[in-house]
């Protein structure tokens, strides 16, 4: 099975903290992808990336940065967080297999005071 | 690009009445479609898929969905639900690799 792990479960911050999301996965996947949950808006891709240190902009990547050092992790960087940013972070992966299914990490709670 | 319409954003039902969640999808190219389950505080789970050939596909805990290219829709149904099945589900969509598009969710709540 794969196994997507995000470093925290809930996360409180402060305005203009920063703030480091990570995922890891153990299965080799090559795409890893940042999504935002918010009620009534589904998810919302924030950045995907396709290889080690490549990046691709979702839908809403603005206050976001990622960074892909290794194949197996996938960090998401709030560089100044702010109130509007307090969300259910969820990271996933998808292999290259041709099945396109993502595979889903736990979800990060973060809220921004 | 492809877009993911769930209507409903609610669904009440009591236990073992049938359900249908309904999702229809916009695509100028041949699509692959999914839904996934998400549980209180968890993240989502793959429920099931169509990538090809049989336009019905199940799930093993009793869920269905039907492709209907002409409709451009992925309906989700279980003919008799559990108070395990609340949650919300999502349609996604894909014409391949890399993003999934996904709808805005419905949440199903069972009732005894």
């Amino acid at each position: 099975d794969v196994k997507v792990t995000q470093s925290s479960r809930y996360l409180v911050k402060r305005t203009g903290e920063k703030v480091f999301l990570e995922c890891v996965q153990d299965m080799d996947h090559e795409n890893m992808f940042w999504y935002r949950q918010d009620p009534g808006l589904g998810l919302r891709l924030i950045y995907f990336s396709y290889d080690v240190k490549m990046k691709e902009k979702g839908d809403i990547p603005e206050g976001y940065s990622v960074s892909r050092e290794k194949k197996e992790r996938f960090s998401l960087i709030l560089e100044s967080a702010s109130t509007n940013q307090t969300s259910m972070y969820l990271c996933a992966t998808q292999g290259l297999a041709g099945v396109y299914e993502q595979f889903f990490g736990p979800g990060t709670r973060l809220t921004v005071l | 690009a492809q877009s993911v319409t769930q209507l409903d954003s609610q669904v009440p039902v009591f236990e073992e009445a049938p359900v249908e969640l309904r999702c229809n999808y916009s695509s100028s190219v041949s699509v692959y479609l999914f839904w996934y389950v998400q549980y209180p505080n968890q993240g989502l789970q793959l429920l099931l898929k169509y990538l090809s050939g049989s336009t019905l596909v199940e799930s093993i805990n009793g869920f269905e969905a039907e492709f209907n290219k002409s409709q451009t829709s992925f309906h989700l149904r279980k003919p008799s639900v559990h108070i395990s099945d609340t949650a919300e589900y999502f349609c996604a969509v894909t014409t391949g690799f890399q993003k999934l598009v996904f709808g805005t969710g419905t949440r199903l709540l069972v009732s005894p």
